[in-house]
């Protein structure tokens, strides 16, 4: 299965300010998924991004929040911008197995706003 | 929509069997996972089952699945206390428009006593 390294694991940033997550795959991939994991709660996808289109929002995401970029086949950033306390969560990012099944997630990255 | 529902919290002696069960809601789930998360990583995919199979082993892991109650349970026989962790449920079902989701339970803390 495909591996992802994800970083930074963890960070803590000031209200208001902005956080760029990055993931690199270790083999070319149509599509790569972000999603965030709440305190205590499940993983909630926020974006698929495609390479060579925009990335796709889930109801409740939007791109001013979470900007994407996806510039090649084994790359993608997520941003959150203008970070407020309510968006300290881990932040994770996924790629399908193609043909074994499943999903290879990132290592995450514990994101607290202070 | 769609919904996984998990109990959140199971604890047992090292050496037992742990049982972790999960209820799903959507019918037209293909693919069914486990998944591990061990405290401060990302999610390891543990094992999947096809919705057309009743049961998968693999090594010291057992999934069964009750396509007819929606019920799927993950057992680990001889239970270690490295099998300490939170263990999602994941639903792959349409969800319309050619599309496919990933849904997750919001996880089983599973606390092995030694």
């Amino acid at each position: 299965s495909a591996v992802i390294s994800q970083k930074p694991s963890r960070d803590i940033c000031q209200r208001g300010t902005s956080l760029t997550i990055q993931c690199q795959v270790d083999s070319q991939v149509t599509m790569m998924f972000w999603y965030r994991q709440q305190p205590g709660q499940s993983l909630t996808l926020i974006a698929t991004a495609n390479q060579g289109s925009e990335a796709t929002y889930e109801s409740g995401f939007v791109i001013d929040k979470f900007p994407i970029s996806r510039p090649n086949l084994t790359f993608s950033t997520l941003t959150v911008s203008n970070m407020s306390p309510e968006d300290s969560s881990i932040y994770l990012c996924s790629v399908e197995n193609r043909g074994l099944g499943g999903y290879t997630f990132g290592s995450g990255t514990r994101l607290t706003v202070v | 929509g769609e919904d996984v529902e998990q109990s959140l919290f199971l604890s047992v002696r090292e050496g037992d069997s742990s049982v972790i069960n999960c209820t799903y809601t959507d019918s037209s789930s293909t693919y069914l996972y486990w998944y591990k998360q061990e405290p401060g990583a990302g999610l390891q995919l543990l094992t999947y089952i096809f919705s057309n199979m009743d049961m998968k082993q693999d090594q010291r892991l057992t999934v069964l699945l009750n396509k007819k109650d929606k019920h799927l349970s993950l057992r680990i026989a001889d239970t270690q206390t490295g099998d300490s962790a939170i263990y999602f449920c994941a639903e792959f079902a349409y969800s319309g428009a050619g599309s496919y989701q990933l849904t997750f339970g919001k996880g089983t803390k599973l606390s092995v006593i030694p």
